[in-house]
């Protein structure tokens, strides 16, 4: 089982540049989300999707663009790279709004912008 | 808006000891879910425990356990017989009504268990 997956793992980027970071479930999930953890900081919320074509912003959401134009695929687009950008980024999906433990978090893309 | 607050930026404690992890919550809805993960040095989120708000006992996994006090509106974690392998920052959350896609975190609190 593949579960979540990310893309890439760490990656460094100049200031200006864009990017994307890849997410994609096996799951046949209908919930994905993208959370940003910071030093000293819990995961916060970027960007979340309750299904194929459906997206809204969460909590942090500025430079951050999303699409879900599949079940499996969720991925973050940085349109121009910002040193406050340089953060550890999650992804997460889930099969149900009411899930107990079956959320489930990929390991995490490292990006680092200079 | 619904808020996690973790007060312990750090604790320690000694192997095979009992250790707990502070979490208290704030929201208006009704209906919610609390979980703890754990991550290790390495970085990935380790799903630990998860209570619901209409759970009227409370949940175990093995060592952990989840204090709920509903009306104090806290969920602390307890990890029993604490291992060198527990050291690692855990974090609270919750979902509320607005769904599992939009968990909010607390701060977390770094655990050192020291032989």
């Amino acid at each position: 089982n593949a579960g979540v997956t990310q893309t890439p793992k760490f990656q460094v980027l100049k200031t200006g540049q864009s990017m994307t970071l890849q997410c994609a479930q096996d799951m046949n999930h209908e919930y994905m989300s993208w959370y940003r953890q910071d030093p000293g900081m819990g995961l916060r919320l970027i960007h979340y999707s309750v299904g194929a074509g459906i997206t809204d912003q969460g909590e942090v959401p500025n430079g951050y663009n999303v699409s879900r134009s599949t079940t499996e695929d969720f991925p973050l687009r940085l349109l121009s790279a910002a040193p406050s950008q340089t953060s550890v980024y999650f992804c997460a999906s889930s099969p149900d709004r009411a899930s107990g433990n079956t959320i489930y978090f990929g390991e995490g893309s490292w990006l680092t912008v200079v | 808006a619904q808020k996690i607050t973790q007060t312990q930026p750090g604790m320690f404690v000694q192997e095979k000891e009992a250790v707990t992890l502070d979490c208290t919550y704030d929201t208006s809805d009704q209906s919610y879910g609390l979980f703890w993960y754990k991550q290790p040095s390495s970085g990935e989120m380790i799903f630990l425990i998860y209570q619901g708000s209409y759970d009227e006992q409370n949940a175990t996994e093995g060592r952990y356990s989840l204090n709920f006090q509903k009306a104090r509106k806290s969920a602390n974690l307890v990890i029993s017989a604490s291992q060198l392998g527990d050291s690692a920052m855990y974090f609270c959350a919750m979902r509320g009504q607005g769904g599992s896609e939009k968990l909010v975190f607390g701060k977390g609190t770094k655990l050192t268990v020291n032989p």
